[in-house]
């Protein structure tokens, strides 16, 4: 069975640093891209970017590009999401996500983290 | 802004069929795919690939697309498919996923 486990809420102040995690299991982690989108407050959803485990190739949405850093560790099968700087507006939930198999850039993804919540405030 | 247009809600009767669409310059050429999400839960994918549904959901849900718009229909709404309605594709360059905005469901 495909798992993606994110890591636990947290909450932070401005200008902290932070790094969130989405281990996968249930199928080959390295062959399959792995995206991340922002759920801000009442709000719908935004793609982030996307990351191959295989070699750590990375595509960001210029929305996102420079705001946040992608990376992962395969010998614990596991993507994180890290920002060095957390602003207030970056209070959101944020899922990671993929679609396997699919040997390609995917646009739709058929498997969900459950979410990370995070919340910066002062 | 994204790049995919939907309307912010739509309603339904009870046993009703409705349609939620979704506009953009990008369904032209790229597949498009719909997401179910209920409060505090993550999305599901119910759509892919602008008309094919993934093992286990019901078949009162399909997918069509013509020209720039999208459309998800629930034939027969349940109470259950109360919840946000998201189409997503790629955007017009293909370089980058979008998200439209949203589709409030409910069902009277």
């Amino acid at each position: 069975e495909v798992q993606l486990v994110q890591s636990g809420a947290e909450v932070k102040k401005p200008g902290e640093s932070l790094k969130i995690s989405c281990k996968g299991s249930g199928y080959s982690f390295t062959n399959y891209w792995i995206g991340w989108v922002r759920q801000m407050p009442g709000k719908g959803l935004e793609w982030m970017g996307i990351i191959y485990p295989g070699d750590s190739s990375t595509r960001y949405s210029p929305s996102f590009q420079g705001q946040v850093t992608f990376s992962v560790d395969e010998s614990i099968t596991t993507a994180y999401l890290q920002w060095n700087s957390l602003k207030a507006s970056d209070s959101a939930m944020y899922y990671c996500a993929t679609r396997t198999p699919y040997y390609g850039f995917p646009e739709y993804y058929d498997y969900w983290g459950q979410g990370t919540l995070v919340t910066v405030s002062s | 802004s994204s790049e995919l247009t939907q309307d912010p809600a739509v309603s339904v009767a009870l046993g009703q069929s409705v349609r939620i669409t979704c506009q953009g310059d990008s369904l032209r050429t790229h597949y498009v795919a719909w997401y179910q999400q209920k409060p505090g839960q993550a999305p599901l994918l119910v759509i892919y690939e602008k008309r094919n549904r993934p093992s286990g959901i019901p078949d009162r849900f399909s997918g069509s697309s013509s020209g720039n718009t999208a459309s998800l229909t629930i034939t027969g709404a349940q109470a259950e498919d109360e919840a946000d309605y998201y189409c997503n594709s790629r955007d017009t360059s293909g370089n980058y996923v979008v998200f439209g905005g949203g589709t409030k469901l409910t069902v009277l």
